[in-house]
């Protein structure tokens, strides 16, 4: 158990939706991030945010969007779905947001759209 | 276009075996990471490389950075079912964590 927590672990829904991820970080971790993980693509890093506020900012698309909350729990909103949006979205937390601090994944978010 | 490979896709060996991966990609790095994922767990952070030529050593698991530090590989010596999974390296073209650039992976079966 890496001590992140995202919700659901399952989800499935209609082309054309919206959805919410959530994500809670390891107690004490500031920095969250969140990925993408498909069969064609891979693990691609979609953005992060350190203490609330946005760090940086990967291949997310336009239809996506994320917040950080003042209790440093995440959600990753995507909008409009389409069936190419089906995939695995990790969160990750770390302490820092340096590269040598670790970062500790969730169990992920495993998206249908149908 | 991938920027960093891995090779081979899969690998399926016999326990006891010997086996090396590689990442390889024609872009430098500030560092790499390796980690490993199982089926329904997000990926695991093995080690992190920083210098060019740099070795480091995880039990059975041998890291080396290339020079260039353009490329790594991962050799693990005699195998053991625990060790499947699948292995993603990550290269970092920036000082933060998030600016790290995943492979597709390897995904390793060891049979006993």
């Amino acid at each position: 158990d890496s001590g992140v927590t995202q919700t659901p672990k399952h989800l499935i829904t209609a082309t054309g939706q919206r959805v919410t991820l959530r994500c809670s970080p390891r107690s004490g971790d500031l920095s969250v991030y969140w990925y993408q993980q498909s069969l064609d693509q891979g693990l691609q890093f979609l953005i992060q945010y350190y203490n609330g506020e946005e760090r940086a900012k990967g291949n997310i698309l336009e239809r996506f969007s994320a917040q950080q909350f003042p209790d440093l729990h995440s959600e990753l909103n995507l909008s409009s779905l389409e069936l190419g949006d089906s995939a695995l979205y990790f969160c990750a937390s770390s302490v820092g947001s340096g590269l040598n601090t670790e970062a500790f994944f969730g169990q992920g978010t495993r998206l249908t759209v149908v | 276009t991938q920027l960093l490979e891995q090779s081979p896709q899969f690998l399926s060996i016999q326990e006891g075996e010997n086996l090396t991966v590689y990442c390889n990609s024609s872009s430098v790095f500030s560092s790499l990471q390796w980690y490993r994922q199982e089926p329904g767990e997000g990926p695991v952070l093995l080690v992190t490389v920083v210098t060019g030529g740099e070795v480091k050593k995880l039990k059975r698991l041998t890291f080396q950075f290339g020079d260039a530090r353009k490329d790594s590989s991962l050799h693990i010596t005699a195998a053991q079912p625990g060790d499947t999974g699948l292995y993603l390296c990550a290269g970092a073209r920036g000082g933060s964590q998030g600016n790290l650039i995943f492979g597709k992976g390897t995904k390793l079966s060891v049979k006993p």
